[in-house]
């Protein structure tokens, strides 16, 4: 199994809602990420765990609260999230953190927040 | 500091012609790089990697790419373009040392013309 996946595939929310994004891949990575990307823009980085503990936040906003809770899966906790945070969220995985190792990307959780 | 430049924002051709999409990397030590693709409304594919070897990779959909160790180039190419091929396209490193970073170029429009 070759695939990373992601639930859901669209996901609408209001500013006041508290909603979860899921990540799960079986190819015994050891290393999660997940990224942010605007529509016509490159991915940014927002979160990395490597053996389930958070090894890299790259200053994202407390709205955003990743969760990794087994070697897995990976969630994204959203609360109180702003209209300008609607964009393609994407999850990927590496075999281990240490340089080199190709990522593999999910398929994205399309969010608009309204 | 690492970076990717794509120079090309917008490319637009005719169908049949080909297509060379520039890509230089700033790094001092050793990279892997990628090419993606990302079709209108769709998640990011792998078109071809390279890590170490022939420099010159193939990836699907007749797509390749030439590792330029002396120019930091990663140039992709397809002789010959169909419309299908319209999509954003992102160039991106990985150093193989250290953090398992993934910088990603800014990306490329190409729009095809039937």
């Amino acid at each position: 199994d070759t695939e990373v996946t992601q639930t859901p595939k669209h996901l609408v929310m209001g500013m006041t809602n508290k909603k979860s994004l899921k990540c799960e891949q079986h190819m015994g990575h050891r290393a999660m990420y997940w990224y942010k990307q605007k529509a016509k823009k490159p991915p940014e980085l927002m979160f990395v765990y490597s053996y389930e503990k958070l090894s890299i936040n790259e200053s994202v906003p407390s709205r955003f609260s990743p969760e990794c809770p087994n070697s897995s899966l990976l969630n994204l906790h959203l609360h109180a999230l702003q209209p300008e945070d609607s964009a393609l969220y994407l999850c990927a995985s590496s075999q281990v953190l240490a340089g080199g190792h190709e990522q593999f990307f999910g398929p994205g959780t399309r969010l608009t927040v309204l | 500091a690492q970076s990717v430049s794509q120079h090309n924002h917008h490319v637009i051709l005719s169908e049949a012609a080909s297509l060379e999409l520039g890509c230089n990397y700033s790094y001092g030590g050793t990279v892997n790089l990628f090419w993606y693709v990302q079709y209108p409304g769709q998640h990011l594919q792998l078109l071809l990697k390279y890590f170490s070897g022939d420099p010159l990779v193939k990836g699907i959909k007749g797509f390749e790419a030439e590792f330029i160790k002396s120019k930091f180039s990663f140039n992709l190419r397809k002789p010959s373009v169909q419309w299908s091929d319209t999509a954003e396209y992102f160039c991106a490193v990985i150093p193989q040392t250290g953090a398992n970073n993934l910088f990603f170029g800014t990306g490329t429009r190409l729009t095809v013309i039937p």
